[in-house]
């Protein structure tokens, strides 16, 4: 079984620009999630889906952060325009809608904005 | 609210001795509990979890965790340590109204030959 997929793996940008990170989640998980992860920290969420619903998007920055799943599957995450703090793991996760079920957790994208 | 510590940002052991990753929660209700690893450039794999079941939780690569209500705890150990072991371990806790994991800040085992 294919695992979380995301695209692209890296990303080097210079700030003011605009980034735009893609996910596949696993087949058959409807709920999937948007993490935030900076050097030595463990992940924050950013947004979490149900189906194609956001219903947890409580720490996006709306100001400049914006996501989208687009037919309850695959999901993007676009930073317009991105700033230097912005740099860090962008990290996508999937799993079944019941309480306490486990999330699996893609490679993640690591941006560097110069 | 939920949250989680995790004392020790750094451990350090020998390969064969015993390996102990401490973490702590605090949740008003029933949490869920969970042990990632995460090796450098990649996602984070479930070690174990614990849903309310045994409180005594076998996982993978000979992982562990004992849930105890008392202290809060959800500490991770191991018997014997091996080289591969080394990697970037953090705990997290969810709770039925908010399925979104809330994760410690981490903490980095060095396995010393």
């Amino acid at each position: 079984e294919a695992g979380v997929v995301q695209s692209p793996r890296y990303k080097i940008i210079e700030k003011k620009q605009p980034v735009a990170f893609w996910c596949n989640p696993i087949s058959g998980h409807n709920t999937l999630y948007w993490y935030l992860q900076n050097l030595g920290q463990g992940p924050e969420l950013l947004i979490r889906y149900e189906n194609e619903e956001a219903v947890d998007d409580s720490q996006l920055p709306k100001d400049r952060f914006s996501a989208e799943r687009l037919k309850g599957v695959d999901s993007t995450l676009k930073i317009q325009p991105a700033e230097l703090g912005d740099s860090a793991v962008y990290l996508c996760a999937s799993s079944l809608m019941a309480v306490g079920e486990t999330q699996y957790f893609g490679p993640g994208t690591r941006l560097l904005v110069l | 609210a939920q949250s989680v510590t995790q004392l020790g940002s750094h451990v350090s052991v020998s390969e064969g001795a015993l390996v102990l990753l401490r973490c702590n929660y605090s949740s008003s209700v029933p949490p869920y509990l969970f042990w990632y690893v995460q090796y450098p450039n990649q996602g984070l794999q479930l070690l174990l979890k614990y849903t309310s079941a045994a409180t005594l939780v076998k996982g993978i690569n000979g992982f562990e965790a004992e849930f105890k209500k008392s202290e809060t705890s959800f500490h991770l150990t191991k018997p014997s340590a091996h080289m591969s072991d080394a990697a970037e371990y953090f705990c997290a806790v969810s709770i039925a109204g908010r399925r979104a994991l809330t994760f410690g800040s981490g903490t980095r085992l060095q396995v010393q030959p």
